[in-house]
């Protein structure tokens, strides 16, 4: 079993649509949850970030994470062509230690 | 802030031949990461450095893999010799100790090994 698993994609849903997107993982030292967004040939950048277990909102982003279940999620409210991108989770053990990626899955969001 | 620097953007070379990708990480910051992207993979880390001196370097793949970081402002990632199999978008990520886990990234070299 890997890590981190997350729903392989590609993901394609209408404009103002509600987007939920999932990973789960294997270690319980992860303490640090986080979501990057990549557009095509660009580099991840930061989207959200968690510690430990609980939920966080920004604007129309929400991330979940339960650990008891060994399972986070990103929601995105309101779905616009400009969140099409790849969305990958990532989480580490504690403050500035490696983190380890999901492989990421490939939102579109149709006009 | 000019943020990651990354050079060359794209690489395309032989089998067999050297190939040493270049970074400038953000000034300032005290961590630098060297990752690999594939579609079969993902992302995976390579080694990282922290103060200049490599914490973990169980990610590099063989002994063709070198990196080395002389100073806080660039740090090199050397392929020797390569192969077809590393081909792949390379990135080089940097992070403050005052900033938990929040990597930035450079914009990538995607190296092409014929």
């Amino acid at each position: 079993q890997k890590e981190v698993e997350q729903d392989p994609g590609p993901l394609s849903v209408p404009e103002g649509a509600i987007v939920s997107l999932n990973c789960t993982y294997s270690n319980s030292a992860f303490q640090y949850f986080m979501w990057y967004r990549q557009y095509s040939r660009k580099g991840p950048e930061l989207l959200m970030y968690t510690y430990s277990s609980g939920n966080k909102e920004d604007g129309r982003f929400t991330a979940q994470v339960d650990k008891s279940s060994k399972y986070i999620s990103l929601f995105i409210r309101d779905s616009q062509p400009s969140d099409s991108a790849t969305y990958l989770c990532a989480m580490g053990p504690g403050a500035n230690s490696k983190l380890t990626f999901g492989k990421g899955i490939t939102l579109s969001v149709r006009p | 802030d000019a943020g990651v620097i990354q050079s060359p953007r794209h690489e395309v070379t032989e089998m067999g031949q050297e190939v040493t990708l270049r970074c400038k990480p953000i000034s300032g910051h005290n961590s630098l990461f060297w990752y690999r992207q594939t579609m079969m993979r993902g992302l995976e880390l390579l080694i990282y450095f922290n103060n200049n001196v490599p914490i973990d370097d169980s990610g590099m793949p063989e002994d063709r893999f070198s990196a080395k970081m002389p100073n806080a402002s660039f740090s090199t990632l050397k392929i020797q010799p390569s192969e077809p199999r590393d081909s792949a978008v390379y990135f080089c990520a940097s992070t403050s100790n005052h900033e938990v886990d929040t990597q930035y990234f450079g914009p990538g070299t995607r190296l092409t090994v014929l």
